[in-house]
């Protein structure tokens, strides 16, 4: 199976920046996707193919790309940003959809 | 908006099949791919396989072997079927609308109700 591989968690003050990775042999063929769950809601997607925000989500939110490695940075973090962020992709021959495991995301 | 909801037993026993109803409202159920997704409480998210409008399926290559994906256009609803379920399968049950022309930019979800596998 394919796996998607984040970091746990990550901790920021309100006003810097955080980053986020997601590393994956696939994602150098295959869009990758992230969203944002906070405790008891559905997720939201925040970017879409790999650097594509949808309307209605700041700006301070984006994504780039390198190699086998994604990223979702959030510029001048703020307390409601304080969320778990998933990583989604597709396996190499795009036949089936990957989660990676998520990363909590704590504003200090 | 288009809105969706999930619906279906919140209880199911082992070895029976856990069945959910996602119903789409403010939109129509055409030309869109339909997903399941996953949550087993305070764990991480599981695609569990998607519906085109037109009935073609696509599943997780984990549960393939148990897991059916339905579309019925006259109601504007897609279902799921997961066969001999256990404990494992306890989880948050989402359904999600991609965008148009994507298999997988899951842009809308529902509510996502906690199924239990328990006797």
């Amino acid at each position: 199976s394919y796996d998607l591989t984040q970091p746990p968690s990550e901790s920021v003050s309100p006003g810097q920046t955080a980053r986020i990775t997601c590393s994956g042999d696939a994602l150098p063929k295959q869009y990758a996707y992230w969203y944002q769950q906070k405790s008891g809601q559905a997720p939201v997607l925040v970017i879409y193919k790999d650097t594509e925000r949808p309307s209605g989500i700041p700006e301070r939110f984006s994504g780039s790309t390198s190699g086998t490695t994604v990223a979702l940075t959030i510029s001048g973090v703020q307390a409601e940003d304080e969320a778990d962020y998933y990583c989604q992709s597709a396996d190499s021959s795009g036949s089936y959809v990957v989660f990676g495991g998520g990363t909590k995301l704590t504003v200090l | 908006q288009v809105q969706l909801q999930e619906s279906g037993p919140g209880l199911v026993k082992p070895s029976e099949t856990l069945s959910l109803t996602c119903t789409v409202s403010g939109g129509s159920i055409s030309d869109y791919y339909w997903s399941w997704i996953r949550q087993p409480p305070g764990k991480g998210l599981e695609w569990i396989g998607y519906v085109y409008y037109t009935g073609r399926t696509r599943y997780n290559p984990s549960l393939k072997s148990r897991v059916t994906i339905s579309v019925d256009t006259s109601k504007n609803q897609f279902s799921l079927n997961l066969t001999s379920v256990t404990a494992a399968d306890t989880a948050f049950y989402y359904c999600a609308r991609a965008t148009l022309g994507s298999a997988w930019t899951f842009a809308f979800w529902g509510q996502g109700p906690l199924v239990t596998v328990s006797s």
